[in-house]
């Protein structure tokens, strides 16, 4: 595998599931990022990982849920979900954080809460 | 509030060219991308300014004016697999990355 896979593709949940995203870069980054990329709507931040500590929660409710095991990894549980959740998620990682460090995105997981 | 403007959508035909304009207004500034993403794909990288100038990387060529807070995206000799949607993002003093909503641009033959 090369680049940043990420798993399921494709997610259809109830609003009262538990559910997990996983991605996994092997490009030997350092930060990893997870974006929710909704229609016609510019891509959210959502939490920030540099060296498996998070340096960014933008106001994201509590019923998603990070986890960063190591560098290569991400996670990002799901639980209590609304429907207004249902959205495109994108895991990127970066060399490091800032300057001209580029990201790359993983395919992202298609998600509809119903 | 931190902002980022580019047009909805662009069309142009196939063997021209075409500007993709992105203004911005950010607290501070690192530094500019631009991003193509393909429908149903994921976003990759094309450019990266931080200082004023032309950026020029085969037929696309980017430009950046920190004064008028001011970018755009030069793709020359336009071919089909140019339509995707373009997103420019430019990089806070937080070095969080503010994303615009992308220009769809669509090519015709």
């Amino acid at each position: 595998e090369t680049g940043v896979t990420q798993t399921p593709r494709h997610l259809v949940m109830g609003m009262t599931n538990k559910k997990s995203l996983k991605c996994e870069q092997h490009l030997g980054h350092n930060a990893m990022y997870w974006y929710k990329q909704s229609a016609k709507k510019p891509l959210e931040l959502m939490f920030v990982y540099n060296f498996k500590e998070q340096t960014e929660n933008n106001s994201v409710p509590s019923r998603f849920s990070p986890e960063c095991p190591n560098s290569s990894h991400l996670f990002l549980h799901l639980h209590t979900l609304q429907p207004e959740d249902s959205a495109l998620y994108l895991c990127a990682s970066s060399q490091d954080i800032g300057g001209s460090y580029e990201q790359y995105f993983g395919p992202g997981t298609r998600l509809t809460v119903t | 509030g931190q902002n980022i403007d580019q047009p909805t959508e662009m069309t142009a035909t196939e063997g021209a060219i075409v500007q993709i304009n992105c203004t911005y207004q950010t607290s501070g500034f690192n530094g500019l991308f631009w991003y193509q993403q393909h429908a149903g794909e994921a976003p990759t990288f094309l450019s990266y300014n931080v200082l004023d100038g032309l950026e020029e990387k085969g037929r696309f060529s980017s430009f950046l004016s920190r004064s008028k807070g001011y970018s755009y995206l030069l793709l020359k000799e336009l071919q089909m697999k140019d339509s995707a949607s373009y997103l420019c993002a430019v990089m806070d003093s937080n070095y969080q990355l503010i994303w615009g909503a992308g220009t769809k641009l669509i090519i015709k033959p």
